[in-house]
């Protein structure tokens, strides 16, 4: 069964900082990563996804890499503002016949002004 | 284009009682899924479908049921509700599922907040 661990549960940092979320996973046959970013009383929105083949993808400040041998993913945050305080949720799909998104718990990122 | 819409966003109900939560979404996306979204656990996959008349069990799907008469829509039913059941449930969509090659991601519906007493 495929497992997803996030560390740290919880970040806080001052801004400016650059800073790096980590999600590991358990079972290396995946289809893709996903990262997401929740705000309190919303739904998920997707950040990045980074198919199997794939070592990274960037959008803007953020920057997600994958070693699937080692299953491990990171989510880089360069420069980071207020605007980002959210919780960060790190999702993968699997292989072996599951067409679901095994979800890790989550990272809850406040950047004080 | 309103993307994944669930209604209501805010319900409680009795033990004992049934209800629907529903989903909808205007992209023409084949699959859809229900999670839901626990303290210390995380999201949670409930039901999914990965097109009309077809639908399967996720992770935790005990005391709901689904059908998909329609691309559109997705509506997750609670038998009998339990105080187990008190929880935030988010509908998703996506072009296809997430398979060797996808590139499509997934999107969520805003949430609906749910307590039984």
């Amino acid at each position: 069964k495929q497992e997803v661990t996030q560390i740290p549960a919880a970040l806080s940092v001052p801004e400016g900082e650059n800073l790096v979320l980590n999600c590991s996973f358990t079972d290396s046959a995946i289809y893709n990563l996903q990262w997401f970013r929740q705000d309190p009383g919303k739904g998920l929105t997707s950040l990045l996804l980074i198919q199997s083949s794939q070592r990274e993808q960037t959008s803007g400040r953020l920057n997600a890499s994958l070693d699937k041998s080692s299953g491990r993913s990171t989510l880089y945050i360069a420069a980071s503002q207020p605007g980002d305080s959210a919780t960060y949720l790190c999702a993968v799909g699997s292989q072996g016949g599951s067409e679901k998104l095994v979800f890790g718990k989550g990272t809850k990122l406040t950047v004080n002004p | 284009n309103a993307g994944v819409t669930q209604t209501p966003k805010f319900q409680v109900l009795k033990t004992g009682q049934s209800m629907t939560l529903q989903c909808a979404q205007d992209m023409n996306h084949e699959y859809m899924s229900w999670y839901r979204q626990d303290p210390g656990m995380g999201l949670r996959l409930i039901h999914y479908s990965v097109g009309a008349g077809i639908t399967d069990q996720g992770e935790v799907p005990n005391g709901y049921n689904v059908s998909r008469s329609t691309t559109e829509d997705f509506p997750l039913r609670l038998l009998s509700a339990a105080p187990s059941q008190t929880s935030v449930y988010f509908c998703a969509s996506s072009p296809t599922l997430t398979g060797l090659g996808s590139g499509n991601t997934i999107y969520f519906g805003e949430g609906s907040w749910l307590t039984v007493v």
